[in-house]
């Protein structure tokens, strides 16, 4: 399984954008990059997921290194409820029983400022 | 986004005794359900993946005799911790997929087992 290493924590202000990194160097060519984040006592909720090219929607924009042994989630304007920890995930399309299998590493605590 | 339902929230149960926790997807046919438990301050660690009508897939590690995991239907999955232990105690949560291989993942709210 691929390994993702994010920063442990990271800062922000409200309204102000948000780049969380991650890198995911041992990430095969066929591994979907998905990012989800978790509130306290929560489930993960889904963020975006993407191959090679950048992706958009009305959360978040994913970024992926040319290499793709890197990626970037962009949080265009940070709120207070974007505050929570947002894992970057490798997913594994392996044969038989394990379709979408996701590993997800330890995270980045997002604190956003008012 | 689509809808997992997790129930119980929360749970506490004497040492010795057995838990059921219930997954069902409420408005898709997840084809696959994850387990994964979570203890304070770290990550999600997956335990096993299951198919519909299929056994489950354990990670290793991870005790099949211990951790019963039913996946009956399209709509429902199934984990029961046997004989419980206090260092069975932890946030357990579910996620279901859909389609094959590339699909975002929708996560149940978590169960908060205590073992006492």
């Amino acid at each position: 399984d691929a390994k993702t290493t994010q920063p442990n924590s990271m800062e922000s202000n409200e309204e102000e954008p948000v780049h969380l990194p991650c890198n995911h160097s041992t990430i095969s060519g066929t591994d979907y990059i998905h990012w989800y984040r978790q509130l306290p006592s929560q489930g993960p909720e889904y963020v975006i997921h993407g191959l090679t090219s950048n992706v958009n929607n009305r959360m978040a924009s994913l970024a992926i290194a040319e290499d793709r042994k890197s990626s970037t989630l962009i949080l265009h304007r940070a709120t207070l409820r974007d505050a929570a920890v947002y894992y970057c995930t490798a997913q594994r399309r392996a044969g038989g029983t394990s379709y979408g299998k996701l590993t997800f590493g330890q995270g980045t605590i997002l604190t956003v400022h008012p | 986004g689509a809808v997992v339902s997790q129930h119980p929230s929360w749970v506490i149960c004497k040492s010795g005794t057995s838990v059921k926790i219930e997954c069902r997807s409420l408005d898709f046919q997840a084809t696959t359900m994850f387990w994964y438990r979570q203890f304070p301050k770290q990550s999600l660690m997956l335990m096993a993946t299951s198919n519909e009508g299929s056994k489950a897939t354990y990670e290793q590690g991870v005790e099949k005799d211990k951790f019963l995991i039913n996946h009956a239907s399209l709509t429902l999955s199934t984990l029961t911790v046997t004989s419980a232990h206090p260092e069975d105690s932890s946030f357990y949560i579910c996620s279901g997929t859909w389609g094959l291989g590339y699909t975002e993942a929708f996560f149940g709210q978590g169960t908060r087992l205590t073992v006492v």
